[in-house]
């Protein structure tokens, strides 16, 4: 069971090229998660995904798009690379049960860096 | 006001002291509230769930005080494998798992 990956673990992209960092679970969860952190802040939610086919914006979404075509795989695209993009990236996913409490767990991050 | 506030840290203990961690939330609406673990370069972990009756896991204590909105995690008899970043997550209840987390308390325990 290997939970939540994330491929790639580093990426350097030159300002205005594209990429999708690409995340998948199998952990058979609806709730999909992306996330940016930032030195010395805390984990931004970017977009996220309540199952598939259904995908809704976060708190930081510009500048990035999101699909959902299966229940496994929650990728994340950045069309025009910005410095600002600059960032760790987490996928997470949690559980079917719409249960507040239930934890959510993350992939190992993709670091991502736009010169 | 952040919604999610801690202090940075770090806090330097040696080994076998006890520290505290407190968080302050913003939103009286929360219902769900977590301690996550963070070591450097890697993904959050859940450390623990907070209940309004106070939870405990070996050496791990946490407390909620939902009319100050105040959150603590308590670390007895530090190891040096404690040393890591801690963050408080607050589920905001808007209808599904959108948890805010605070900017994390550094801690680091020293021989």
């Amino acid at each position: 069971n290997a939970g939540v990956t994330q491929t790639p673990k580093f990426r350097i992209l030159k300002i205005g090229q594209s990429m999708t960092l690409q995340c998948t679970q199998d952990m058979n969860h609806n709730y999909m998660y992306w996330y940016r952190q930032d030195p010395g802040m805390g984990l931004k939610l970017i977009y996220y995904s309540v199952g598939a086919g259904i995908t809704d914006k976060g708190e930081v979404p510009n500048g990035y798009n999101v699909s959902r075509s299966t229940t496994e795989d929650f990728p994340l695209r950045l069309e025009l690379a910005a410095p600002s993009q600059t960032s760790v990236y987490f996928c997470a996913s949690s559980s079917s049960r719409d249960r507040a409490e239930d934890t959510q767990y993350f992939g190992p991050g993709t670091r991502l860096t736009v010169l | 006001r952040k919604e999610v506030e801690q202090d940075p840290g770090p806090f330097n203990v040696p080994e076998g002291a006890t520290v505290a961690f407190n968080c302050t939330y913003s939103n009286s609406a929360s219902q769900s509230f977590f301690w996550y673990r963070q070591d450097c370069r890697k993904e959050p972990k859940l450390l623990m769930s907070v209940y309004s009756s106070g939870n405990e896991d070996g050496r791990f204590t946490a407390q909620l005080n939902r009319a100050s909105q105040y959150i603590s995690l308590l670390i007895r008899d530090s190891k040096l494998s404690d040393s890591a970043t801690y963050l408080c997550v607050v589920n905001a209840n808007t209808g599904f798992q959108k948890l805010v987390f605070g900017t994390g308390t550094r801690l680091l325990v020293s021989p």
